[in-house]
């Protein structure tokens, strides 16, 4: 299993709807999790840490749930601009080493 | 504030060749990280430091590779006898602690081997 996996996509999702998609990872041990927003040809930016208890930003939402070891983002309301692929980014925990998912790419469709 | 940078933003070689690419993270941050993007993948992690010293180096591909933090600030990307498979975005990424805390990266270095 690989150490932080993601559906590559593409997601293309008319503009207004709702998308959600997943993360998963192997190491159960893993203590820190986020989701980075990156556009074509730009650096990622981080989009939001995800906490235990789920946490909510606007029309975003992130969830954790570590029984089945894997992470989740919603996106309501999709708008053109969130077009852009979304990485899973996971702290394995040793020596605090960071991996990123390959990411997953949404497309707003008009 | 500044953000991170990188220097040069684009640098093309040929085969062979030895390159170094440069990054300045934000100021105070203690953490910097090392990755490799290639097309339609997400960032592979290199290296990261902890202030002047390598953390972490499991990331490099091969003794060609190497990093260095000398004062815990700028840190330079060394690669030697490059490959055309050593073709990809290098990017960079610093944070004000490791691990838990939020990485900010700069714009990237895409490297061309001919």
């Amino acid at each position: 299993r690989k150490e932080v996996e993601q559906d590559p996509g593409p997601f293309n999702v008319p503009e207004g709807a709702t998308v959600a998609f997943n993360c998963t990872y192997s190491n159960s041990a893993s203590q820190s999790f986020f989701w980075y927003r990156q556009d074509c040809r730009k650096e990622p930016k981080l989009l939001m840490s995800v906490y235990s208890s789920g946490n909510e930003d606007g029309r975003f939402t992130a969830q954790l749930n570590r029984a089945s070891q894997y992470i989740s983002l919603l996106i309501r309301d999709s708008k053109l601009s969130d077009s852009a692929t979304y990485l899973c980014v996971v702290n394995m925990n040793r020596d605090d080493k960071i991996i990123f998912g390959k990411g997953t790419r949404l497309h707003i469709l008009p | 504030g500044a953000g991170v940078s990188q220097t040069p933003s684009n640098k093309v070689t040929e085969k062979g060749k030895y390159v170094e690419l440069r990054c300045d993270p934000i100021s105070g941050h203690t953490a910097l990280y090392w990755y490799r993007q290639s097309l339609g993948q997400g960032p592979e992690f290199l290296i990261y430091f902890q202030g002047t010293g390598a953390a972490d180096d499991s990331g490099l591909p091969n003794d060609r590779f190497f990093a260095v933090r000398p004062e815990g600030s700028v840190s330079t990307l060394k690669i030697q006898r490059t490959e055309r498979g050593d073709s990809a975005v290098y990017l960079c990424a610093s944070s004000l602690l490791a691990g838990t805390d939020t990485q900010y990266f700069g714009p990237g270095t895409r490297l061309t081997v001919l």
